[in-house]
């Protein structure tokens, strides 16, 4: 069984601040990486995807992915209340799946 | 855009009724998808159809069976609902066989077992 591990947090940062969500998986041959945003009573929507070793940025969003320690993150700058939603992430595992496993999501409150 | 309708927002039926969710796409995706999200448990993969009259299964798919007769539709179906079977279902497409496609979900199916 391919896991996706994410803390559920929630996690709570000041407007502002730095928000930084974490994700491990278990599959290492696993190629690509995805950040999904749901808010609450709505559908997840994509975000970010990610698939080398590194830094993306797309606004005030940047993912970065470690493949040898398994490990990608999200990091949401300039955090404001709207960001406020569980943070879903997915991996599709490797030989070239297109089937996404799902982390349980970390739950984000930016408050004032 | 990518335009995934689910045909309930909210249902509710009785156990042992036999349930019928319908999901259709209009972009053409060749893979469909069904999940169920639970509190703590998260989005959890029922079934899944890469083309017409293909099925796999996925993690759950106990109690559940699916049909997909055209490429942009793909029904889930609870042969005899059961209270354990109270969720929130996501259907879920995407475009292609590769690993780099995303997938795009419908605005979710509350469904009620009593």
């Amino acid at each position: 069984q391919k896991e996706v591990e994410q803390n559920s947090g929630p996690l709570s940062v000041p407007e502002g601040a730095i928000a930084s969500l974490n994700c491990t998986y278990s599959d290492r041959g696993s190629q690509s990486f995805f950040w999904y945003r749901q808010y609450s009573g709505k559908s997840p929507e994509l975000i970010m995807f990610i698939y080398s070793n590194g830094d993306k940025e797309d606004g005030r969003f940047t993912a970065q992915l470690n493949k040898a320690s398994q490990y990608v993150s999200l990091l949401i700058r300039d955090s404001q209340p709207s960001d406020s939603a569980t943070y879903l992430c997915a991996v599709h595992a490797s030989g070239g799946s297109y089937i996404p496993t799902f982390g349980r999501g970390t739950s984000l409150i930016v408050h004032p | 855009d990518v335009k995934v309708t689910q045909s309930s927002r909210y249902l509710v039926k009785r156990t042992g009724e036999k349930v019928f969710l319908e999901c259709v796409q209009d972009m053409d995706h060749e893979n469909m998808f069904w999940y169920r999200q639970d509190p703590g448990l998260g989005l959890r993969l029922i079934y899944f159809s890469y083309d017409v009259k293909m099925k796999e299964k996925g993690d759950i798919p106990e109690g559940y069976s699916v049909s997909r007769e055209k490429k942009e539709r793909f029904s889930l179906i609870l042969e005899s609902a059961s209270t354990n079977q109270t969720s929130m279902y996501l259907c879920a497409s995407s475009l292609s066989r590769n690993s780099y496609t995303e997938a795009f979900f419908g605005q979710g199916t509350r469904l009620t077992v009593v």
